[in-house]
């Protein structure tokens, strides 16, 4: 079974500009996340999809980052413009329907300049 | 085998040693709990899960814990292994339920030959 594929896996860029990352989930999986992974801590959800629609936001810096999954399939995360303090590793996650055990991709490092 | 006091953030031991790592969650209304690997340059990996209504829970080589009194979660590895060196984080799915899961500070478990 193939798992989560993220791309790219790394991206450099200056601060104010722009940057997106692709997720492809788990084939069936119905809900998709994103995690912010700040160097030395734990993974912070940042959205939760459910097929389509939006079930978690609450921590997406919503001033700056935006986010689709518009066919309930394939996500992308977008930071525009970027600050310093977004370089992190941004991880993809996909989960069946409501359950706890999620699968992630191996994450997009950012690192912004 | 070593033991670490409420989260420390490296626990070294010695190769076919016992390891426990310990971490303390918030959310008294947490349904679950789960052990996540997380090796370097990669996502994190679901290890063991422990629903709220248990005390423990184990795996091939692996048993989790649960002491809700004082809110306390720690994951045991049996002799471990070289590949058991990575960094442990505990999640918790607070009270929302919705598969989102809310992790703790990491510990890095290094293993010595």
């Amino acid at each position: 079974e193939a798992g989560v594929a993220q791309s790219p896996r790394y991206k450099i860029i200056e601060k104010r500009q722009s940057v997106a990352f692709w997720c492809n989930p788990i084939s069936g999986h119905a809900t998709l996340y994103w995690y912010q992974q700040i160097l030395g801590q734990g993974p912070k959800l940042l959205i939760q999809f459910q097929n389509n629609g939006v079930v978690d936001d609450s921590q997406l810096p919503k001033d700056r980052f935006s986010a689709e999954r518009l066919k309930g399939v394939d996500s992308t995360l977008k930071i525009q413009p970027a600050k310093l303090e977004d370089s992190a590793v941004y991880l993809c996650a996909s989960s069946l329907a409501w359950a706890v055990e999620a699968f992630f991709g191996q994450g997009t490092r950012l690192t912004v300049v | 085998g070593e033991s670490v006091g409420l989260h420390l953030p490296t626990l070294s031991v010695q190769e076919g040693d016992n390891s426990i790592i310990n971490c303390a969650y918030s959310n008294s209304a947490s349904d679950y709990f789960i052990w996540y690997k997380q090796e370097s340059g990669k996502g994190p990996q679901f290890i063991i899960d422990i629903r709220s209504n248990m005390d423990k829970r184990q795996g091939q080589r692996v048993t989790v814990l649960l002491n809700k009194t004082v809110k306390h979660l720690s994951l045991q590895i049996a002799a471990t292994q070289p590949g058991d060196s990575a960094v442990y984080f505990c999640a918790e799915t607070g009270s929302s339920n919705t598969g989102k899961l809310i992790f703790g500070q990491g510990t890095t478990l290094q293993v010595k030959p």
